[in-house]
Formats: C-alpha cells, sequence, structure tokens
C-alpha cells in the first residue's frame, strides 16, 4: 500500500459548485496532514494545514478522519481559478520525512 | 512570507554535462533544506536532505555520487547532477525549513529548476 494515496482525477466541476477531494495515508503514526496546490509548472504551494478537529480558510474546509486514516478537502463555490492540482501531504514520524501524495486534478469549467 | 529561490530556472544541456542548481532562502536562515524530483504527472519524490556543515542524507534509490549536495551555509545548497543523461530530465525542486517557526510544519518551496538532457 503507497504512504499518501490519491485519486489522481481529473475532477472537470462546472464554476460555482462543490467538489471534496479524499486522500488515505497508511502510516497510523503520521502526526501531520496538509493540503498543497500546485499549478501547471510550478512548484507546490501550501494551501491548508489540517487539524484533527478540522478546519475552514474561506471556501476551503479540511477534514481530518485518524481512524479510518484519511484526509479531506472541500471546496465551496469553486472559481476558474482553483483549477490546479491538489496534493495531500503527510509528515509520517520516521525522520520527520514529508511524502506527498501524487496529487488530484482539478479543471474547473466556465 | 518567507522565499526561496532557486538558479536556474531551466538548464538545457547535453548528454555527459554537469548541472549545478542553487538553492537560496532569501529571508530566512534553513539548517536543513530538501531536494525533490518530480517526473510528469507525478509526485514530488525526495531525492536528498541536506543538513548545513554535514553530509546530505540520501533517499533510497538516489545515487550520492551523480546528485552531489552541498549546503555550505544556512542560505545555500547546491544539488549537482553530474554527467547528466536524458533520464535525468526532471523538475527539480527544493524547500527549506525556516529555523525560527521550526516548530511550524511548513517548508517552503523554491520555484524549480526545469533540466532537459538532450
Amino acid at each position: 500500500r503507497k504512504e499518501v494515496e490519491q485519486d489522481p482525477g481529473p475532477f472537470n466541476v462546472p464554476e460555482g459548485a462543490t467538489v471534496a477531494f479524499n486522500c488515505t495515508y497508511s502510516n497510523s503514526a503520521s502526526q501531520s496532514f496538509f493540503w498543497y496546490r500546485q499549478d501547471c509548472r510550478k512548484e507546490p504551494k501550501l494551501l491548508m494545514s489540517v487539524y484533527s478537529s478540522g478546519n475552514e480558510d474561506g471556501r476551503f474546509t479540511a477534514q481530518l478522519n485518524r481512524a479510518s486514516q484519511y484526509i479531506s478537502l472541500l471546496i465551496r463555490d469553486s472559481k476558474l481559478s482553483d483549477s490546479a492540482t491538489y496534493l495531500c501531504v503527510v509528515k509520517v514520524p520516521r525522520n520527520d520525512k514529508i511524502i506527498f501524495g501524487k496529487g488530484t486534478r482539478l479543471h474547473i469549467l466556465p | 512570507g518567507a522565499v526561496v529561490s532557486q538558479h536556474p530556472s531551466w538548464v538545457i544541456c547535453k548528454s555527459g554535462t554537469s548541472v549545478k542548481i542553487e538553492c537560496r532562502s532569501l529571508d530566512f536562515q534553513a539548517t536543513t533544506m530538501f531536494w525533490y524530483r518530480q517526473f510528469p504527472k507525478q509526485s514530488l519524490m525526495l531525492m536528498a536532505t541536506s543538513n548545513e556543515g554535514s553530509k546530505a542524507t540520501y533517499e533510497q534509490g538516489v545515487e550520492k555520487d551523480k546528485f552531489l549536495i552541498n549546503h555550505a551555509s544556512l542560505t545555500l545548497s547546491t544539488l549537482t547532477v553530474t554527467s547528466a543523461h536524458p533520464e535525468d530530465s526532471s523538475f527539480y525542486i527544493c524547500s527549506a525549513r525556516d529555523l525560527r517557526t521550526s516548530g511550524v510544519e511548513t517548508q517552503y518551496f523554491g520555484p524549480g529548476t526545469r533540466l532537459l538532457v538532450l
């Protein structure tokens, strides 16, 4: 089983819709979780950290389910500018290593 | 916010050439920098962890003699791809941890270097 798994997509979603991604991780001792956004041919940029109690930042909501070992990202009222690849990132206890998922591609359609 | 720069942003070279990529933290000090490689439609793969003043720690499967890493100061790490071949063509990204925010789980990424080996 891969350490971090994501549905690669692409998700083609009309503008204004709500879209959700999940990400599963294999190491139950994983400590920290993040969502990064990567635009085509650019470096990843931190979108938000994911906290145990769940957290929201504007149109973005992140959830963590430790029992089932997955995290989720919900985007409400999607904008054209949300089109990107969303990377699930998990910090594992081993050497404080950060593991990236392959990413989920999102296309917002006008 | 913290800024990490990389130079060059892209490079095209002939097979057999060595290519050096620089990663600099511009407004903070970083004892630890990371080098990643990303092939098209793939995830970022950690190649090595670069520690200032000591030898880099390489991930399994990454040849340390081919990918030379030097972290001579708290603001600069370099990755040299020695005797590059077409299969080394990739997007190389560095990241750095800000010493001041070591308790915050954030890495700042450089803009990446696109390497094309002909």
